[in-house]
């Protein structure tokens, strides 16, 4: 079945930026589904941030268009998130998800990332 | 604060029914755009629990079930078990600015 995994560091200093990847298996990423990345703050809800197709065309959450930027490499069947200039307000669990029509059919487990110096 | 309203709390006793409710305006669920729910035991991933509204996904059990009316819907859980205590989201699109996916800021279902 198909599985997501993001990885990355999982410490980051503030004003840096945070950079994460999630390896897709057990589907290619040249079907037709959009690859998204949603993030959880400690103790709060769910943040959808952006997500991308296999075209390259991509999503932005409006509140972080200026910050964020995703990429796709269908070579290596995986994608991946930048979001710059980070601060503590950036701490939070990411997750990866897949996006089947408008729902999230498979989500990744999270990788929590501390913004911290 | 979220797009979607929910409360951030519910409880019920074992056996019971209990609703959540999710609030939103005429530019996402009163859009007719589609809303889904994800439940998230506690320290794991949202898993997909309904989707366009009131379709649940192969394995999930009939106890569960959405509706929507107007700019506002609602996820039933009947027969409460231990078992479905987590915490639940409600999902949907926002046309507004460039269009985006939306969540609820979730509700703790607690079981008594």
């Amino acid at each position: 079945q198909v599985q997501l995994q993001e990885s990355g560091p999982g410490l980051v200093k503030p004003s840096g930026t945070l950079s994460l990847t999630c390896a897709v298996s057990g589907d290619s990423i040249s079907n037709s589904y959009w690859w998204n990345w949603v993030r959880q703050p400690p103790g709060k809800g769910l943040e959808w941030m952006a997500e991308i197709y296999h075209s390259g065309n991509s999503n932005y959450n409006p509140s972080l268009k200026s910050r964020v930027s995703i990429s796709i490499d269908k070579s290596k069947n995986q994608f991946s998130l930048k979001l710059n200039s980070v601060t503590a307000a950036d701490t939070a669990v990411y997750y990866c998800a897949r996006r089947s029509s408008s729902y999230m059919d498979v989500w990744g487990k999270g990788t929590t990332v501390t913004v911290s110096s | 604060q979220s797009v979607l309203t929910q409360p951030p709390s519910v409880s019920g006793a074992p056996g019971q029914r209990v609703t959540i409710s999710c609030a939103g305006s005429t530019s996402n669920i009163g859009a007719n755009y589609d809303v889904h729910w994800y439940q998230q035991l506690p320290g794991t991933a949202p898993k997909l629990l309904i989707y366009n509204d009131n379709n649940r996904p192969s394995g999930v059990s009939d106890r569960f079930s959405g509706s929507k009316s107007g700019t506002s819907a609602s996820l039933a859980i009947t027969g409460l078990q231990a078992e479905d205590e987590a915490h639940y989201f409600c999902q949907s699109y926002d046309n507004n600015l460039s269009g985006w996916r939306v969540f609820g800021g979730g509700t703790k279902l607690t079981v008594l």
